[in-house]
């Protein structure tokens, strides 16, 4: 049901770097809307990663990276970390009602 | 400092109507921009976006739920009430009020969630 598309699952060794792919359209992405990016760890609700395609908030470390170019986003994880193991959602505006990305999960390996 | 809390019933029978209330404080309802949204997620399942209310009464809904769902705000009250009509074993998830910003449309603060079954 989900119009932004992410891959299922993408993991990677302590200290490599991984990348979370976002895929819209031209409704959405591709339309200006910006894209933001939350982390969720087990049990706890989303928390604001990036905003405004590459803003990190204050107290996010800077190995969490957002792009966005035509009709897709990516965040990119460097140095990754265990603490890092979480789900990820990418999420914009499709005519200017709220979507959200279909997950990626992260595993540290 | 932001703060969002949902409460409401956790458990509710089919074909009843689900009442959920977003108290909040830190920020006012009636600053131009600021809107509070309403987003659930199924256990294990991805998060879905469903209603969004603004300062000026503006309201969202997501397409696919538009007909079940009422959004309204009490900014006195600091309050944001989402009713959701004809509940279903499949509307049995987590669901999360936040505060949407005005510049970016970004959500920066979650309640904490409330989960809600649907079971006879």
């Amino acid at each position: 049901q989900s119009v932004l598309t992410q891959p299922p699952s993408v993991s990677g060794a302590p200290g490599q770097r991984v990348t979370i792919s976002c895929t819209g359209s031209s409704s959405n992405i591709g339309a200006g809307y910006s894209v933001h990016w939350y982390q969720q760890l087990p049990g706890t609700a989303p928390k604001l990663l990036i905003y405004g395609n590459t803003n990190r908030p204050s107290g996010v470390p800077d190995r969490f990276s957002g792009s966005k170019s035509g009709t897709s986003a990516s965040l990119a994880i460097t140095g990754l970390q265990a603490e890092d193991e979480a789900d990820y959602y990418c999420q914009s505006y499709d005519n200017s009602l709220g979507v959200f990305g279909t997950g990626t999960k992260v595993t540290v390996l | 400092q932001i703060t969002l809390k949902e409460s409401g019933p956790t458990l509710v029978k089919p074909t009843q109507t689900l009442t959920l209330t977003c108290t909040f404080s830190g920020f006012s309802l009636t600053t131009t921009g600021v809107g509070v949204g309403w987003i659930r997620q199924p256990p294990g399942k991805a998060l879905e976006w469903l209603a969004l209310i603004y300062w000026d009464d503006d309201k969202r809904y997501s397409p696919s739920l538009k007909s079940r769902l009422t959004i309204t705000k009490d900014a006195p009250k600091n309050q944001v009430v989402l009713k959701m009509t004809n509940m279903d074993p499949v509307d049995t998830a987590t669901y999360y009020c936040a505060h949407r910003r005005a510049v970016y449309g970004d959500w920066d603060y979650w309640g904490q969630g409330t989960l809600v079954t649907v079971s006879s």
